[in-house]
């Protein structure tokens, strides 16, 4: 399994709706990474677990709260958000540092 | 100065044609270097690995140069199918953990 899978693919929420973004990958990578890319723009990194422990936070709003349950999984908890939050949600994995990542196809996120 | 810059494109070659293009770092500590190949709404996918001594794959050479702080792409025998966005990726710093992603270039392959 070659695979990091995402879900759902596709998203609409309301500003005051609570919703979660998940994220699977059964590669044994140790370190997981939640990205957000806007049309025509780079994937901005948001958040990096490494072995299970949030390691980087890139001051991330509050209402974007990740989770790593275990080693295979990777939770985006969403409340509150604005508009302006809606993009492409990429999650990703690596074996290790240095190597490159495994990207999901993404959760497409519409904030209403 | 950004992290990493690229020229955005886009490249608009015939098939069949050689297309390069650089990407810039500003970080002499960086250590590990992708290239990484995007379509239109879809997820970012390796195209390769940058190493010093430079590395080919098939059509695909990547070379780094450490003293100018920057690598390069070279597409050759051009394909329809490689029209996407590329997508510079290097590592900040020390972090090997946190890549920073640069703009991409765009390459449009013609008939």
């Amino acid at each position: 399994d070659t695979e990091v899978t995402q879900t759902p693919k596709h998203l609409v929420m309301g500003m005051t709706n609570k919703k979660s973004l998940k994220c699977e990958q059964h590669m044994g990578h140790r370190a997981m990474y939640w990205y957000k890319q806007k049309a025509k723009k780079p994937p901005e990194l948001m958040f990096v677990y490494s072995y299970e422990k949030l390691s980087i936070n890139e001051s991330v709003p509050s209402r974007f709260s990740p989770e790593c349950p275990n080693s295979s999984l990777l939770n985006l908890h969403l409340h509150a958000l604005q508009p302006e939050d809606s993009a492409l949600y990429l999650c990703a994995s690596s074996h290790a540092q240095g190597d490159g990542y495994t990207f999901g196809s993404g959760t497409r996120l519409t904030v209403v | 100065r950004k992290e990493v810059e690229q020229d955005p494109g886009p490249f608009n070659v015939p098939e069949g044609a050689t297309v390069a293009f650089n990407c810039t770092y500003s970080n002499s500590a960086s250590q590990s270097f992708f290239w990484y190949r995007q379509d239109c709404r879809k997820e970012p996918k390796l195209l390769m690995s940058v190493y010093s001594s430079g590395n080919e794959d098939g059509r695909f050479t990547a070379q780094l140069n450490r003293a100018s702080q920057y690598i390069s792409l070279l597409i050759r025998d051009s394909k329809l199918s490689d029209s996407a966005t590329y997508l510079c990726v290097v590592n900040i710093g020390s972090n090997d953990y946190k890549l920073s992603f640069g703009a991409g270039t765009t390459v449009t392959v013609r008939a």
